[in-house]
């Protein structure tokens, strides 16, 4: 299985700053098949990037996504309102599919 | 539009069963596999089963892997999850999602969640 570490835990920054992610992964990723996705308290996920840096569709350009192998990282360039939520990496290489357990964006 | 909603989650006691159920429109049901992903309060997210959009083939967690049966009825649209033997670990929103596409994809779309809580 492989084990998604995500960090720091709880990111606080204030509108406007940039926010960077880190998701380690326990082996490597084939192909970096490596999602990122938002969740906001009562809704669901909501898949941001795929393929460790591809945008899914209606995402906008300040997210970014980039990493390989074991190490991957989710940017985002300038902090909007909407952005404050948590955020966790997704490995669909294999079985079992894991997550990470997720970085809480927090405004500071 | 795409839309996921399951329904069928219920407060039950431990050993117990349930059977949730996920209605699916806005695409080709049959070509899409599918996903339980479940969320336990205040924790992230554990997939839970999978299944190809034939219902050939599925794929279990270890920790449901006996327990739980995945299944889906293409004529009907909808997705089942097959709940047994139920434990207070089991507590959790489940979510259906479906995968963006064959092969390995991530999940593109995603229901709202039924909450199973299972205490006696």
């Amino acid at each position: 299985e492989i084990v998604l570490t995500q960090s720091p835990g709880t990111l606080s920054l204030s509108p406007g700053e940039r926010a960077t992610l880190s998701c380690r992964a326990s082996q490597t990723v084939s192909s970096n098949y490596l999602a990122w996705y938002q969740q906001k308290p009562g809704q669901a996920p909501r898949l941001l990037i795929y393929g460790a840096s591809t945008r899914a569709t209606g995402i906008p350009d300040r997210f970014s996504g980039s990493g390989s192998g074991t190490d991957f990282t989710l940017t985002i360039s300038r902090l909007e309102a909407d952005d404050f939520a948590v955020y966790c990496c997704h490995q669909y290489s294999n079985t079992p599919l894991t997550f990470g357990e997720g970085t809480k964006v927090e405004i500071k | 539009e795409v839309q996921l909603l399951e329904s069928g989650g219920d407060l039950v006691q431990p050993g117990g069963s349930l059977r949730l159920s996920c209605a699916a429109s806005g695409f080709t049901f049959s070509s899409y596999a599918l996903s339980w992903v479940r969320q336990a309060p205040g924790k992230g997210l554990e997939w839970v089963a999978a299944i190809s959009g034939s219902g050939g083939s599925t794929y279990y967690a270890d920790s449901v892997k006996g327990r739980f049966t995945i299944s889906r009825d293409n004529s009907k649209n909808t997705l089942y999850l097959q709940m047994n033997s139920l434990r207070a670990e089991d507590t959790a929103l489940y979510y259906c999602a479906k995968k963006m596409a064959n092969g390995p994809n991530p999940f593109d779309y995603w229901g709202q969640g039924t909450l199973v809580t299972v205490s006696s």
